[in-house]
């Protein structure tokens, strides 16, 4: 069984559309993060959630909007897509969000290409 | 505010040879340290983590790292590389109360040659 699962494992849209990512994760865990790594491979944290509450907006464009229907989701929305949000976006999640030593589970990644 | 710089954004050994990949970084407090594999178009993996106690921490595929607070590092070895270990390495960071947030290095690509 898949831990942490992603789709689409590739996107490829137009520049000024609007798309979804999602993310579910079957390990019971409380806390789920957005991660995105450019094309240089450096990973950055964009938003964190603990049980459907936003903890963590690392200076996100507001194009962008998490949303937690329950705490084994979290998708997220982009909007008026631009070439720079190619990248790929990777979902984690962690038992618990006020531990800081805990251990992140990613999932295997959203290839997006803006064209 | 912390940061992580890994020396060597690509690394290459030779089959049965050491491997040493280099993590320094730095914090107003302790930090937790981490390391993190990614093969190709894969998410990332843990191999080992540092919380506290031994400073000296073994993870899988037989790695280790060794936390030396008096040096801000935390480098990743393993005695002898075997092919398979070829991949993209992430050493990160997390800071007490600072809500699990992982900050990572720009990462080190492991060749291994044969």
């Amino acid at each position: 069984d898949t831990a942490v699962s992603q789709t689409p494992k590739y996107l490829v849209t137009q520049m000024g559309n609007d798309k979804s990512i999602k993310c579910e994760q079957n390990l019971g865990h409380d806390t789920m993060y957005w991660y995105k790594q450019d094309s240089k491979k450096f990973l950055k944290i964009m938003f964190s959630y603990n049980n459907k509450e936003l903890i963590i907006n690392e200076t996100v464009p507001n194009r962008f909007s998490p949303k937690s229907p329950d705490k084994a989701h979290l998708n997220l929305h982009i909007n008026s897509l631009e070439l720079g949000d190619s990248a790929v976006y990777f979902c984690a999640s962690s038992q618990d969000i006020l531990a800081d030593q805990e251990t992140q589970y990613f999932g295997p990644g959203t290839r997006l290409l803006v064209l | 505010a912390q940061s992580v710089t890994q020396l060597g954004s690509h690394v290459s050994v030779s089959e049965g040879a050491l491997v040493l990949l280099r993590c320094n970084y730095s914090s107003s407090v302790p930090p937790y340290l981490f390391w993190y594999v990614q093969y190709p178009n894969q998410g990332l993996q843990l191999l080992l983590k540092y919380t506290t106690g031994a400073t000296l921490v073994k993870g899988i595929n037989g790695f280790e790292a060794e936390f030396k607070k008096s040096e801000t590092s935390f480098h990743l070895t393993k005695p002898s590389a075997h092919m398979s270990d070829a991949a993209e390495y992430f050493c990160a960071v997390s800071e007490t109360g600072g809500g699990n947030k992982l900050t990572f290095g720009t990462g080190t690509q492991l060749k291994v040659e044969l």
